[in-house]
């Protein structure tokens, strides 16, 4: 099993951010498991961002809730991120990761992917 | 500032033990699993402990963990040099703003 994080590097001030995650050697369309992205800021620890179903049902932050957007193509075997009005304070590593969770009562990220840096910056 | 209180850093001496506190409240520790996480340098962070103290395939007895009222704690035993990381703990918060937590980190240093 791989989770791969991609897309762009660098993101201006007020846009959107936006990434993929592609996952391979295991179905993304089962119903053991959410799919997640976590970030981690410079020198600080990791924060939730959201988990999606397969069948595209969502949680999400609720500090983030109002700007994130989690969506998942099962053809393609991918998730996405967006997060939009960004700013310097959203400069993290962004991961994603395979979820087990029972909303209020289980959460545990049992895969992640590398990671990919994302700065916000002008 | 966290909602999980963790040390910012433990130390020991190879072979030693250390263990890493996660400070919570009833919404949170107290009524829900916990998971440890290990973050090398460099890398992402990894699983190390499940539902307050099961252990994935792979992981070595030496880490255990487990869970009092609203706190949590990660044991370390027979301390290595390759255990020098950053360990998280994690958990749902049942709150009126219910969301997924995690700690802010324990730097464990092998002296």
């Amino acid at each position: 099993l791989q989770l791969h994080e991609s897309g762009p590097g660098l993101v201006r001030p007020s846009e959107t951010l936006s990434l993929s995650c592609t996952v391979s050697g295991f179905s993304i369309s089962t119903s053991n498991y959410y799919w997640a992205w976590i970030r981690q800021p410079p020198g600080k620890g990791p924060e939730w961002v959201g988990s999606i179903f397969y069948t595209g049902s969502t949680h999400y932050n609720p500090s983030l809730e109002s700007r994130v957007t989690i969506s998942v193509d099962t053809s393609k075997s991918q998730l996405s991120l967006k997060l939009n009005s960004v700013t310097a304070a959203d400069t993290a590593k962004y991961y994603c990761a395979r979820h087990v969770m029972v909303p209020m009562v289980v959460s545990t990220f049992d895969l992640w992917g590398r990671g990919i840096m994302v700065a916000v910056a002008s | 500032q966290s909602v999980l209180t963790q040390p910012p850093s433990v130390s020991a001496a190879p072979g030693q033990k250390v263990s890493i506190s996660c400070s919570g409240s009833s919404s949170n520790i107290e009524s829900n699993y916990v998971s440890w996480y290990q973050q090398l340098p460099g890398t992402a962070p990894k699983l190390l402990i499940y539902d307050n103290n099961k252990r994935p395939s792979g992981i070595p007895d030496r880490f255990s963990g487990s869970k009092s009222g609203t706190s949590a704690t990660l044991d370390i035993t027979g301390l290595q040099t390759g255990d020098e990381a950053d360990y998280y703990c994690g958990t749902w918060d049942s709150s009126l703003s219910a969301s997924v937590l995690f700690g802010g980190g324990t730097k464990v240093t092998v002296l």
